[in-house]
């Protein structure tokens, strides 16, 4: 089945650092790339939707100079959290779809990022 | 506000035993997926079924969309504790658009 791997799986660090999360398909070519939130118990929420070669395409509220994605290639797109903050800590999940209507997405295993 | 929701939001059975659960949606779709989260986990999918379409069986898994009621219901047969997770249900509003998730199921399967 479809693969996607999602680096790290873990990050700790200190207010102010930028982080940078990789999300890779390794099985297949991936047109389009979704980052999610998820808070403790709670649903996810999409954040972008990311197409290779283009920009991402943001939903409303989340701050496009915050969290910076690029999608260069279609096996790799990057999240990057800048100058995070305590309240960016959560659980970013990647997907990735391929070519052709009604594809499932094929989900990362999650980063769990803790700002202190 | 969320255009899927579930119910109930936590369920407990044994293994061996049925688990059913519901998902209601508020607007037309095209599809709806049923995804499975671990715990700290991505999410795993598990079935799609479009709007044409009433029920679909994968291995244990059974699902139903009654698009008169705008709902779906998931059934797993035969549990096992290994189907401990919480359960997504997530809308497609068009072919190509992007999904919408619940909040979510917990299922507890216990030994």
């Amino acid at each position: 089945g479809a693969v996607v791997s999602q680096h790290p799986s873990w990050v700790i660090c200190k207010s102010g650092t930028s982080v940078k999360i990789e999300c890779r398909s390794l099985d297949f070519q991936a047109t389009t790339m979704f980052w999610y939130r998820q808070f403790p118990k709670q649903s996810l929420m999409l954040m972008a939707t990311s197409n290779e070669g283009s920009k991402a395409t943001y939903e409303q509220g989340v701050e496009k100079d915050k969290f910076l994605i690029n999608h260069a290639s279609l096996t790799l797109s990057t999240l990057t959290v800048t100058s995070a903050h305590p309240e960016d800590s959560s659980f970013y999940i990647c997907s990735a779809t391929g070519q052709g209507m009604d594809q499932p997405q094929h989900f990362g295993d999650g980063t769990r990022l803790s700002i202190l | 506000s969320q255009q899927g929701e579930e119910d109930p939001q936590a369920l407990s059975i044994q293994e061996g035993e049925n688990a059913t659960m519901n998902c209601s949606y508020k607007t037309s779709i095209n599809n709806l997926q049923w995804y499975r989260q671990n715990s700290g986990r991505g999410l795993v999918h598990l079935i799609l079924i479009r709007s044409n379409e009433r029920e679909k069986h994968s291995g244990r898994l059974r699902v139903t969309l009654d698009t008169s009621k705008k709902s779906s219901s998931l059934l797993i047969t035969a549990s096992r504790a290994a189907d401990t997770a919480s359960y997504f249900c997530a809308t497609a509003l068009t072919r190509y658009s992007t999904l919408t998730f619940g909040k979510g199921i917990m299922l507890l399967v216990s030994p």
